[in-house]
């Protein structure tokens, strides 16, 4: 049974560029969930999608934001990019909304420069 | 407010010691879920155990054992005879339980970076 796979693993952008981040959950799973982890900060929940609607968002600004498709993969988009935006970018999927047995991915690693 | 704390920001120890990696949270709710993760360094986060709010039951599956005290608001995680390929952060993760349409969110502490040498 695959994982959660993200793409792309690295990436490097320039400051004011964006970038799209993609998430493909469990087979089946159809709660996907965002986070950013930074050595300051540590992970910080981003937002979570379930049937394709935004059900929780974490405190960031509007420059972050994501989508979910009808096949429940998951992309997410920061525009305008920081260098404090320099982070892994963690995705989790869940079978569904409400049951907390999250199953991480290995994470997108964004450089900004 | 919900909050983790992992006081412990590393801590090394030799094969074969037994080890135990703090938690305290933080919250108001009384139906809420606690999570250990493991993040070696390839940087995906494993999944360790899950506990209720109303499961205080300790549990132990292999050298892994866990230590849930809602009297001192604490989830306290023991390596006995830890290995080498126990190097990694841990994190406790604490959520709520799902109420309405809203979803749920993990609140992490900042992590233990567990070193084994041989």
């Amino acid at each position: 049974k695959a994982g959660v796979t993200q793409t792309p693993r690295y990436l490097i952008k320039t400051r004011g560029q964006q970038v799209t981040l993609s998430c493909s959950p469990i087979s089946g799973h159809r709660s996907v969930s965002w986070y950013q982890q930074t050595p300051g900060q540590g992970l910080q929940f981003l937002f979570e999608y379930f049937s394709e609607t935004q059900r929780n968002k974490g405190n960031f600004p509007g420059r972050f934001s994501g989508r979910q498709f009808s096949n429940s993969r998951s992309e997410m988009n920061v525009s305008t990019l920081e260098l404090g935006d320099s982070a892994l970018y963690l995705c989790a999927s869940s079978l569904r909304q409400g049951y907390n047995g999250y199953t991480f991915g290995s994470g997108t690693r964004l450089t900004v420069v | 407010a919900q909050k983790v704390t992992q006081a412990q920001t590393e801590i090394s120890v030799v094969e074969k010691e037994d080890v135990t990696l703090d938690c305290v949270y933080e919250t108001r709710d009384t139906t809420y879920y606690l999570f250990w993760y493991k993040q070696p360094p390839s940087g995906e986060l494993v999944f360790l155990i899950r506990r209720n709010s109303f499961d205080e039951q300790n549990e132990i599956s292999g050298r892994y054992s866990w230590n849930f005290q809602k009297s001192t608001s604490s989830f306290n995680f023991t390596i006995t005879a830890s290995q080498v390929v126990d190097s990694a952060v841990y994190f406790c993760a604490l959520s709520e339980a799902i109420r309405t349409q809203a979803g749920t969110a993990l609140i992490f502490g900042k992590g233990t970076t567990l070193s084994v040498s041989s």
